[in-house]
């Protein structure tokens, strides 16, 4: 099982500012990798998949980027409905695997 | 609109059985590969469960293999999951996700319904 590890695990950050998140994975995932963003209470929404291309009406200010085993999510200048939950993960192999989740959260 | 919703979800005991369905509209489901993904409560996701587009291939999580099994019926354009042998550590609000390109990248999830397993 490929194990994915995202960090940091809580990002505090202004709005307005840019966000880097990290996605890490123990073995190579190519560039079948996925990102996800879940708020609270709500269901979680596809963001970008083969590790950077963003999916349909995903606002240009998210962007993915990174292949192998290395990933990032980088939200340009954040916007107050971009607080969340964001999780990746690989489609790479079989079982498919997320990450714990990074948490960005207002600073 | 695509649209995903699922029902089925309650309390159960331990060692018990439940069946969650997943009703899909704006899209035949039949054409998709189509997941189950898991939430247990304050945690992150995990996968389930996937059926691929033809339906002859199944994918199961280690943790539920052998007690989980899913399935669709192409005339209710409806997608199952009959979960039996309920353990605690299978509580969790259950999502169903349509899969775009090969299938294992989820672009649609449905609202979700909660299992319970608690005596």
């Amino acid at each position: 099982e490929i194990v994915m590890t995202q960090s940091p695990a809580t990002l505090s950050v202004s709005p307005g500012e840019r966000a880097t998140l990290s996605c890490t994975a123990s073995q190579t995932v190519t560039s079948n990798l996925a990102w996800y963003q879940q708020k609270p209470g709500q269901t979680p929404r596809l963001l970008i998949y083969g590790a950077s291309t963003r999916a349909t009406g995903i606002p240009a200010r998210f962007s993915g980027s990174g292949s192998g085993t290395e990933f990032t999510l980088t939200i340009s200048s954040l916007q107050s409905e971009d607080f969340a939950v964001y999780y990746c993960q690989q489609f790479n192999n079989w079982p498919l695997t997320f990450g714990g989740g990074t948490k960005v959260e207002i600073k | 609109e695509v649209q995903l919703l699922e029902s089925g979800g309650g309390l159960v005991q331990p060692g018990g059985s439940l069946t969650l369905s997943c009703a899909a509209s704006g899209f035949t489901l039949s054409s998709y590969a189509m997941s189950w993904v898991r939430q247990a409560p304050g945690k992150g996701l995990e996968w389930v469960s996937t059926i691929d587009a033809s339906g002859t291939s199944t994918y199961y999580a280690d943790s539920v293999k052998g007690r989980f099994t899913i399935s669709r019926d192409k005339s209710k354009n409806t997608l199952y999951l009959q979960m039996n042998s309920l353990r605690a550590e299978d509580t969790a609000v259950y999502f169903c996700a349509k899969g775009a390109g090969s299938g294992t990248v989820l672009d649609y999830w449905g609202q979700g319904t909660l299992v319970t397993v608690s005596s």
